[in-house]
């Protein structure tokens, strides 16, 4: 299984930061995994977005719980991350990643590349 | 806010050992959390080395070992390898599940 991340980035009209992530070599729709968003600010740690299950069920960082969204598109075998009123403080390298509950529970196994999101203010 | 913290930087020359910590600082995470570790070669991805506090991933040399005893973790490479020189962070959760990551470790090869 890989992840891909792809997308726009951020569309400075409306200051809202999407970006996809694609899953090859295996379903998104899965009983065993979730799919999450994990971002990386320039020389800080690793802070958790969000992540979503196949069904839809989705659970965010408290932090940003109110500008982001994660959506799930079983056709393309993708799921996406909206983060809305974004500033400077969003600039960072955003990952996609998958948590495999039945191997590693509460871990993130696999990971896209990352895709960098820069904000400027 | 991270509630997990790590050294910033820590060095060894080769073949020594090295031990990296990592130490809860709200009791609200949970101490009862797994830990897992990650590293982060320059210009990559986190790469899981370590789950469930002391599992080791399939293929990650048998230097690197994990450890958890209350409220703080730590992760050992005993041997240390110039193809180690990377970062190191740790990972755990709450009861929500919110996922909450280390500060991160420098390790450095003398």
């Amino acid at each position: 299984v890989q992840l891909q991340e792809s997308g726009p980035g951020l569309d400075k009209s409306s200051q809202t930061l999407f970006l996809s992530c694609t899953v090859s070599g295996g379903s998104i729709n899965s009983d065993f995994h979730y799919w999450n968003w994990i971002r990386h600010h320039p020389g800080k740690g690793l802070e958790w977005i969000g992540n979503i299950y196949f069904l839809g069920s989705t659970n965010y960082n408290p932090s940003l719980k109110s500008r982001v969204s994660i959506s799930l598109d079983e056709s393309k075998n993708q799921f996406s991350l909206r983060l809305r009123t974004v500033t400077a403080a969003d600039t960072a390298m955003y990952y996609c990643a998958r948590e495999a509950v039945p191997t590693f529970p509460r871990a993130f196994d696999i990971w896209g590349h990352g895709r960098m999101v820069t904000v400027s203010s | 806010q991270s509630v997990l913290t790590q050294p910033p930087s820590v060095s060894g020359a080769p073949g020594q050992r090295i031990i990296i910590s990592c130490a809860w600082t709200n009791s609200y995470t949970g101490p009862d959390s797994a830990v897992q570790w990650y590293q982060q070669l320059p210009g990559k991805a986190p790469r899981l080395i370590i789950s469930d506090n002391n599992i080791r991933r399939s293929g990650v040399p048998d230097r690197f070992s994990g450890s958890k005893s209350g409220a703080s973790a730590s992760l050992t490479i005993t041997g240390l390898q110039p193809e180690d020189e990377a970062d190191y962070f740790c990972q755990s959760y709450d009861n929500r599940p919110v996922f909450f990551f280390g500060t991160g470790t420098k390790v450095t090869v003398l």
